[in-house]
């Protein structure tokens, strides 16, 4: 079982649209979360990341965190072209050194 | 200025060569990475430095020699490079963890190697 699985899309959304991202994963110690976008040919860049459970809004992107469910998303609303990307989800545990797990990727597009 | 930058961009080779890639950070960071994303965009943690001594150690080949020179560089070496080899190769630096949540890692631009 991988440590983070993404749905690995393409994901379709209109120009304007909310667009859902969802991450799950395994290790129960996993304390903090990033969201990264990634455009093709193009470095992981940080969108966000979230050590709470709950929501956290940067701007048109919220990330929520279910620890219970071990379960991660990324809402980003009035999607825009630009927004199209990979995207990817990574969980990092305590104690750990910095190791990080990254999902697949969920590729986004935005249809104007 | 760039953040993490990465020598060479493109790597094209040949089957049983040896071959480098170099990465500096001029974040300030502590901690650097190495990381290698297959065609299906998976991203795998290969190996991490805290200020030069190695902290993370993956299933790697050992034809993969990390070299850290000081806690700003984290070099890449390749003995005699094979097909399954071929990828985007990606540095990375973060402040140092020592306990808690973890810190967000900053990635160089990649170096693409194709094994021939």
């Amino acid at each position: 079982q991988k440590e983070v699985e993404q749905n690995s899309g393409p994901l379709s959304v209109p120009e304007g649209a909310i667009a859902s991202l969802n991450c799950t994963y395994s290790d129960r110690v996993s304390q903090s979360f990033f969201w990264y976008r990634q455009y093709s040919g193009k470095s992981p860049e940080l969108i966000m990341s979230i050590y709470s459970n709950g929501d956290k809004e940067d701007g048109r992107f919220t990330a929520q965190l279910n620890k219970a469910s071990q379960y991660v998303s990324l809402l980003i609303r009035d999607s825009q072209p630009r927004d199209s990307a990979t995207y990817l989800c990574a969980a990092g545990g305590l104690y750990n050194f910095n190791k990080f797990y990254f999902g697949s990727g969920t590729k986004l597009n935005v249809k104007p | 200025d760039t953040a993490v930058s990465q020598t060479p961009k493109y790597l094209v080779t040949q089957m049983g060569n040896d071959k480098s890639i170099k990465c500096e950070q001029n974040l300030g960071h502590d901690t650097m990475y190495w990381y290698k994303q297959d065609s299906k965009k998976f991203l795998k943690i290969m190996f991490s430095y805290n200020n030069k001594e190695l902290i993370i150690n993956e299933t790697v080949p050992n034809r993969f020699s990390p070299k850290s020179p000081d806690k700003a560089h984290l070099n890449l070496h390749i003995n005699s490079l094979e097909l399954g080899d071929s990828a985007v190769y990606f540095c990375a630096s973060s402040q140092e963890v020592q306990r808690g949540p973890q810190e967000t890692q900053y990635f160089g631009p990649g170096t693409r190697l194709l094994v021939l």
